[in-house]
């Protein structure tokens, strides 16, 4: 198993710019999640999914867009690449069972400028 | 709102020194709770978690037990290696929309172990 898997692995992008993070699980998970994590911070939710065509909001949401087409696939969408969206990009999945571990993906390094 | 707070870094030990990592919770209802840890470079993995008061997580060494009374769940390592080297991270699990959970997690503590 390859886990949650994630491209690219760095990127940059000018302000104004669009450009959309991949993530993928092979666990056949039913949740899936985005995270940010800013220097020194933990990591604050972006969105998630509970399955597949079902996406909602998490806290700090603004800027992003995701979409849930397969139970694998969970692409976050930056449409007008801003400097304060610079950051790593956590995804990950969890199964519907349990004590809600979470499994992640090894991150997207992104800057803005 | 639920919240972590855990101890802040950076943490500098020596090799074979004991490690403990404070983290308390702030939650309505019963969350599970984890560590987690994230090498240089890499993802967040894993550690060790609990799901109920007096349960004890261990893995690697690593050993930290749900504290409900004190709202504790420190982490601690009798003896901590160089490899140990990375950043910790606290979390708790809450309830998002009726389903599964959401991570809340603290700010992360960076630990350097020396040989």
């Amino acid at each position: 198993n390859a886990g949650v898997t994630q491209t690219p692995k760095f990127r940059i992008l000018k302000i104004g710019q669009s450009m959309t993070l991949q993530c993928a699980q092979d666990m056949n998970h039913n949740y899936m999640y985005w995270y940010r994590q800013d220097p020194g911070m933990g990591l604050k939710l972006i969105y998630y999914s509970v399955g597949a065509g079902i996406t909602d909001k998490g806290e700090v949401p603004n800027g992003y867009n995701v979409s849930r087409s397969t139970t694998e696939d969970f692409p976050l969408r930056l449409e007008l690449a801003a400097p304060s969206q610079t950051s790593v990009y956590f995804c990950a999945s969890s199964n519907t069972v349990g004590s809600y571990e979470q499994y992640f993906g090894p991150g997207t390094r992104l800057t803005v400028t | 709102g639920n919240s972590v707070t855990q101890m802040e870094g950076p943490v500098t030990l020596s090799e074979e020194a004991f490690l403990t990592i404070n983290c308390t919770y702030t939650a309505t209802g019963y969350p599970s709770l984890f560590w987690y840890v994230q090498y240089p470079g890499e993802g967040l993995q894993l550690l060790l978690k609990a799901t109920k008061a007096d349960d004890k997580g261990s893995n690697k060494g690593f050993e930290a037990t749900y504290r409900k009374e004190t709202t504790s769940f420190h982490l601690e390592k009798g003896s901590v290696q160089v490899s140990d080297s990375a950043v910790y991270f606290c979390a708790l699990s809450e309830r998002i929309g009726g389903s599964q959970g959401n991570l809340i997690f603290g700010k992360g503590t960076k630990l350097s172990v020396k040989p």
